[in-house]
Order: C-alpha cells, then sequence, then structure tokens
C-alpha cells in the first residue's frame, strides 16, 4: 500500500511536554497539508507544503507548532509544551498538481495520529 | 469559519435504503468533494465535483451541485451496513482565494441498520 502514513498512530503525553509527529506522503505528491480534527467537528486546515516550500500557515498554528518538511518528502509536526486544548486528531494529506494547474487536486488522507495531552 | 454546512448532523437508515445527505457552502468555489470518515480513522476521498458540473456518478454514489444555490448533495443508494461512516464535504475558495486549502463542515453521521 503506497498510501499516506502517519507515525505515531496514538500520542499520550503530559502538558509541557514536546512532541512530534511525522507524515510520509504519497510518493510523487509534491503538495503535503496537516490538517487538526477535534471530537464531533471537520478537519481544520493547519499548514500546506509545497515540495520543501512551507507556503501558508493558519492562524490555529500557535507559536508552540511547528511544521517541516526539510527535503520535500516526509514532513514532522512538533508541538511545544502541550496544553489540554491541543488534543486532537492530527491528519496529514497529500496531493499532486491537476494538469491545468488552476483547480484544487484530489487530497488524500493518512489515518491521522490522535494525540492525548493529560 | 465554516465553509461547508452538512445537512442532516445525524442519519439513521435501514440496510438497502437511500440516504441523501446535504451541504451548503458560502462562497465561491473551484470543486467540492465528498470524503467519508469511519470511526477514529482518516478520510476516504469519495467524489470531486468541478464548480462547472452539476451531476457526477461513482458506483452507488450520486453527487450533484446546484452553484446558484451554494449547496451539493451526496445520496448513496441500496445502503449496506458497511457504509456507516461520518460524510464530510469540503470546498476551497475559488477565485481570488487558496485553491488547494480544503474547508470542511461538521459532517453527517450516517448509520445503516442491518
Amino acid at each position: 500500500d503506497t498510501g499516506v502514513s502517519q507515525n505515531p498512530r496514538h500520542k499520550i503525553t503530559k502538558r509541557g511536554q514536546n512532541v512530534t509527529f511525522r507524515c510520509d506522503p504519497i510518493s510523487e505528491h509534491n503538495r503535503l497539508y496537516w490538517y487538526r480534527q477535534t471530537l464531533g467537528q471537520g478537519p481544520e486546515f493547519l499548514t500546506y507544503f509545497q515540495n520543501e516550500a512551507q507556503l501558508e500557515k493558519s492562524r490555529l498554528l500557535s507559536d508552540r507548532f511547528s511544521a517541516e518538511r526539510p527535503k520535500g518528502s516526509f514532513s514532522t509536526l512538533e508541538i511545544q509544551r502541550t496544553e489540554q486544548g491541543d488534543s486532537a486528531m492530527y491528519l496529514c494529506a497529500s496531493s499532486s498538481p491537476s494538469s491545468s494547474g488552476r483547480v484544487t487536486d484530489t487530497q488524500y488522507f493518512g489515518p491521522g495520529t490522535r494525540l492525548t495531552v493529560l | 469559519s465554516q465553509q461547508g454546512e452538512e445537512d442532516p448532523q445525524a442519519l439513521s437508515i435501514q440496510e438497502g435504503e437511500n440516504a441523501t445527505m446535504n451541504c451548503s457552502y458560502k462562497t465561491s468555489i473551484n470543486n467540492l468533494q465528498w470524503y467519508r470518515q469511519n470511526s477514529g480513522r482518516g478520510l476516504v476521498h469519495l467524489i470531486l465535483i468541478r464548480s462547472n458540473e452539476r451531476e457526477k456518478h461513482s458506483g452507488r454514489l450520486r453527487v450533484t451541485l446546484d452553484t446558484s444555490k451554494k449547496s451539493s448533495s451526496l445520496l448513496i443508494t441500496a445502503s449496506r451496513a458497511a457504509d456507516t461512516a461520518s460524510y464530510f464535504c469540503a470546498t476551497d475558495r475559488g477565485s481570488g482565494g487558496s485553491n488547494y486549502k480544503l474547508t470542511f463542515g461538521k459532517g453527517t453521521l450516517l448509520t445503516v441498520n442491518p
């Protein structure tokens, strides 16, 4: 299976600790996205990479959050000094641009990392 | 703010019946997509409909789009217990806005009883 993979699938941490999640996109996809989903809500956009460049960050992404995609392949999302409000499912998605380059291309999601902050 | 809003929030039907879910949005779009999410798992892409399309089919799925009303519907025919999941519509921001950032609604929880 060459879909999007995320690790770890579950993470339990204590408030104040740092956590890092990894996303491996579909190999030929140059676009990578992070979303956050809380219980009973739809996913909310956090950030977007095209190759290694981070092109947009949501206001939801406070200074405690940082994302990288150093070689334009896998990406990491780090949360420093975690708070209970950070508890959520963190979803990664990837896509490749459509031939026209203008319309949205289909985003393929990974299984997510569920974070619980105690 | 929510771009897509699904309706109803929850739907319970018997196996074999059809299920219809609706989505309304506020701004212009390039595309609208429907995703399925089984409990506690990632999202599975179902279908994408472009703003210049009115109807699209994929297997037991039928999606319609009415850009004048800023609404879409997803019809699942001959439902199965395995269709039990949450269904989300997702829109991009259309002209003048980003064409990659998806905005999701809260979803419709579909339960198909055997």
